[in-house]
């Protein structure tokens, strides 16, 4: 069985912080896992995806994200927030089929 | 090119009333996804369909929920003699393979019982 747990339901940074949305995952066999973001009244959008291969993924925006297995996480972070990034944030984990389990999501606030 | 679209974007249904949500993927896309997203939650997995084939539909809820996709396309997603909990939005993805890792989403249809 796989599950997902993001930390932290909402996450305030001011304008030009740093951004960390913590993602842990259980899965009892080698993951894939993605990070989406959703704006309000869309649809999920791909930030960026680990399979196989380099830990250290870059996505779209700016943001990145770090395999860490032995911590079972999969963090996103950003260097420097931009108000367009206020938006809901979704990690996913697959066993590398179609099924994703979805975490709750984290709601990012950019402070001006 | 186009994106998934979904029709309506938004539903109202009376408790009891059948509802049909429409999903139409990117073109040539194999893949198909049905998900349900209630409020404050993550997307909860449906329905898979490869081409015309519902292959996997262990997280329909209850038999009131049935989907199809009759000519590898378009998909709808019915929901009869709906039910407040039923209200959520639901999202469409699809993908270019089968089986592929990557989904593209939708806007979602946002419906609500009443």
């Amino acid at each position: 069985a796989q599950s997902v747990t993001q930390l932290g339901s909402h996450v305030s940074v001011s304008e030009g912080a740093l951004v960390l949305l913590r993602c842990n995952y259980s899965s009892s066999v080698p993951p894939y896992l993605f990070w989406y973001v959703q704006y309000p009244n869309q649809g999920l959008q791909l930030l960026l995806k680990y399979t196989t291969g380099a830990t250290l993924v870059k996505g779209i925006n700016g943001f990145e994200a770090e395999f860490k297995k032995s911590e079972t996480s999969f963090h996103l972070t950003k260097p420097s927030a931009h108000m367009s990034d206020a938006a809901e944030y979704f990690c996913a984990v697959s066993s590398g089929t179609y099924k994703y389990i979805f975490g709750t999501g984290t709601r990012l606030k950019v402070l001006a | 090119g186009a994106g998934v679209s979904q029709s309506p974007r938004y539903k109202v249904a009376k408790r009891g009333q059948d509802v049909a949500l429409r999903c139409d993927p990117i073109s040539g896309h194999v893949s198909l996804f049905w998900y349900q997203q209630a409020l404050g939650q993550g997307p909860e997995f449906l329905t898979y369909f490869q081409n015309e084939a519902q292959l996997d539909k262990s997280g329909l809820p209850s038999d009131r929920f049935f989907a199809e996709r009759p000519e590898g396309s378009v998909s709808t997603l019915k929901i009869q003699r709906t039910q407040q909990e039923d209200s959520a939005v639901y999202l469409c993805a699809s993908s270019p393979r089968a089986g592929a890792y990557e989904q593209y989403f939708g806007p979602g249809t946002r419906l609500t019982v009443t």
